[in-house]
């Protein structure tokens, strides 16, 4: 069965620092991985989607990576905000598990 | 917004109730989904249209019940709920399904907080 998880499960952060969040994952046999933030009682917002022929994919402050056979994908967040601040969940697709969600990082970063 | 809406926002209904969720996506996309957020776990999907076709229903009660009529509207019909599903129901649709070398991205509307006393 496909496991999602990342760490850490929150994180708390001064504004302006660089940081990382992780999300591995246990069957490397993925279509494509997802980022979403979702701010309090909100929906999901997608960020980035990387198709499991990519390395990595790069929008704005962001840039998430996939390394498929260690089964691990990161989100770099350059220079943090206030605004940043919202879980970040990733989610991976496949044949077999289908549709399958992390657990979250629950980002706090203060200004 | 994400072109993709869900009424209502917010519903409180009785263990006796029969009540339908709604979800519109205005992107134009084939792939409609619903999953289910309840507090401290993670995210799980519970159906998958694809052309107006059901493709997944990943072992979910027969008290959800959902409707697809064309490929922009997809309902989700409750019926004898429990507490236990009192939960954010969200709702996204993607141009394509998984496995396709086209455009799976999935856009999630803002969901409907469902609460079963």
């Amino acid at each position: 069965k496909q496991e999602v998880t990342q760490i850490p499960a929150a994180l708390s952060v001064p504004e302006g620092e660089n940081l990382v969040l992780n999300c591995s994952f246990t069957d490397s046999a993925i279509y494509n991985l997802q980022w979403f933030r979702q701010d309090p009682g909100k929906g999901l917002t997608s960020l980035l989607l990387i198709q499991s022929s990519q390395r990595e994919q790069t929008s704005g402050r962001l840039n998430a990576s996939l390394d498929k056979s260690s089964g691990r994908s990161t989100l770099y967040i350059a220079a943090s905000q206030p605004g940043d601040s919202a879980t970040y969940l990733c989610h991976t697709t496949s044949g077999t598990y289908k549709y399958i969600f992390g657990t979250g990082t629950r980002l706090k970063v203060l200004a | 917004e994400t072109g993709v809406t869900q009424t209502p926002r917010h519903l409180v209904m009785g263990m006796t109730n029969k009540k339908s969720l709604k979800c519109e996506q205005h992107l134009g996309h084939n792939a409609m989904y619903w999953y289910k957020q309840s507090a401290k776990k993670p995210l799980e999907l519970m159906f998958v249209y694809n052309f107006k076709e059901q493709t997944e229903n990943n072992s979910v009660p027969s008290r959800f019940s959902p409707e697809c009529p064309n490929s922009s509207h997809l309902f989700l019909h409750l019926h004898t709920l429990q507490p236990e599903d009192s939960a954010l129901y969200l709702c996204a649709s993607s141009q394509d399904g998984p496995g396709t070398s086209g455009r799976p991205e999935q856009y999630f509307g803002p969901g409907t907080r469902l609460t079963v006393t």
